[in-house]
């Protein structure tokens, strides 16, 4: 069975600064993908970005980017320029590729404060 | 675009009701499924389908059924209504490509179990 750990379930950070949420994974599968959700007060559900394992590059959208190390199923969320409207509960997520189902982890509560 | 519509968005039920939650998405998928989120647990795979007339069980099945009768609805019921099914209900539809593929969720359904 996969696994997500989130070790961090509360973190803190000032507006404008950088802030790195993490994840690790437990797999025996080569070919998947990682994800990262928001989920803000208002409960919805919202994909922040995604990484195939078979890609090297981070992958990268506007001031979030990711860490991705394959070897040490590692996959950290990096938040730059931190605003007010970041503060929500963020999810990392794994599916197998050949599946459909998400695997999530119990999730990271992001405080922004001004 | 509706996306993904589930409704009601809350609910309180007694002990022993039964209660049909109702889910449509707009957008063709064959894959639907349902989460439970608990605080400090992330989301759980209830049931998931990966086509009309095809249902699957997930992580914590019990207590809950579900029917695909038609590509759009996804409705899961409960039968006899626990204090421990009181969480917060996700519905969520992707397409066919099982690799990268976008997972849409609906708004939730809040329901408290008494």
């Amino acid at each position: 069975a996969q696994t997500v750990t989130q070790s961090q379930p509360e973190m803190s950070v000032q507006e404008a600064e950088t802030v790195t949420l993490s994840c690790t994974y437990d797999t025996s599968e080569s070919d998947y993908y990682l994800f990262w959700y928001k989920q803000p007060p208002s409960r919805q559900m919202i994909l922040v970005i995604r990484q195939e394992a078979y890609k090297q590059q981070n992958a990268t959208e506007n001031r979030f980017s990711v860490n991705f190390q394959k070897a040490a199923k590692s996959f950290s969320l990096k938040i730059s320029d931190s605003q007010l409207g970041d503060a929500a509960m963020y999810f990392c997520a794994y599916k197998v590729r050949s599946g459909y189902a998400l695997n999530f982890g119990k999730g990271t509560s992001l405080l922004v404060t001004p | 675009n509706a996306g993904v519509t589930q409704t009601p968005k809350f609910q309180v039920l007694k002990t022993g009701q039964s209660m049909t939650l109702q889910c449509a998405q707009d957008m063709n998928h064959e894959y639907m499924s349902w989460y439970r989120q608990d605080p400090g647990m992330g989301l759980r795979l209830i049931h998931y389908s990966v086509g009309a007339g095809i249902t699957d069980q997930g992580e914590v099945p019990n207590g809950y059924n579900v029917s695909r009768s038609t590509t759009e609805d996804f409705p899961l019921r409960l039968l006899s209504a626990a204090p421990s099914q009181t969480s917060v209900y996700f519905c969520a539809s992707s397409a066919q490509d099982r690799g990268n593929t976008e997972a849409f969720f609906g708004q939730g359904t809040r329901l408290t179990v008494v």
